[in-house]
């Protein structure tokens, strides 16, 4: 079993739609949980970030977490043209052994978001 | 400030050739990473360097090898290409703490012919 598991999609939206991306893990060490944003051609850039069980808004944007479920969330509200992108989660460690220097990324979701 | 710089941004390799990617940061960070991505397989890590002076294997290091120059820079080596190799490439760097964020390059494309 991976320790992170994503579903790649492909997911299409209409514009406006509520979008709800996906990531499950096994490891229950990971204590920290990213999402990334990949434009096509680009490096990822982080997006949102949270640490603790529950919810976190942004603008237009949730993370959310279950640790009890080893499950993470990213929800985008009123969803754009300009959102089109592949969504990474990411996860890291508390230290040990060195391992908080280190991300496991799930494979990403490629979204696309038409007019 | 111009972040995680990579050069170069492509390149063609015959099988066997050996390159060297180039990677620096200005943000006087710690911690670097090597990442190859390729379609269906995400984003996994070569090598990293936790602080300067030290490198350790990640989770796909074969093939590969690095060197922590000095604090700004994190050089990646394929010393004989293979057509295996042929991936995208990102460089990253974060401040060290496992709540700071992983910035990252804009990419190496590399194909091995």
């Amino acid at each position: 079993q991976k320790e992170v598991e994503q579903d790649p999609g492909p997911l299409s939206v209409p514009e406006g739609a509520i979008v709800s991306l996906n990531c499950t893990y096994s490891n229950s060490a990971f204590q920290y949980f990213m999402w990334y944003r990949q434009y096509s051609r680009k490096g990822p850039e982080l997006l949102m970030y949270t640490y603790s069980s529950g919810n976190k808004e942004d603008g237009r944007f949730t993370a959310q977490v279950d640790k009890s479920s080893k499950y993470i969330s990213l929800f985008i509200r009123d969803s754009q043209p300009s959102d089109s992108a592949t969504y990474l989660c990411a996860m890291s460690a508390e230290n040990s052994g060195g391992s908080n220097y280190k991300l496991t990324f799930g494979k990403g979701t490629l979204l696309t978001v038409n007019p | 400030n111009a972040g995680v710089t990579q050069t170069p941004k492509f390149q063609v390799l015959k099988t066997g050739q050996s390159m060297t990617l180039q990677c620096a940061q200005d943000m006087n960070h710690n911690s670097m990473y090597w990442y190859r991505q390729d379609p269906g397989m995400g984003l996994r890590l070569i090598y990293y360097s936790a602080s300067e002076g030290t490198t350790d294997k990640g989770e796909v290091p074969n093939g590969y090898n690095v060197s922590r120059l000095n604090k700004r820079e994190f050089s990646l080596r394929l010393e004989s290409a293979a057509p295996s190799q042929t991936s995208v490439y990102f460089c990253a760097s974060k401040a060290g703490r496992a709540t700071d964020t992983q910035y990252f390059g804009p990419g190496t494309r590399l194909t091995v012919l």
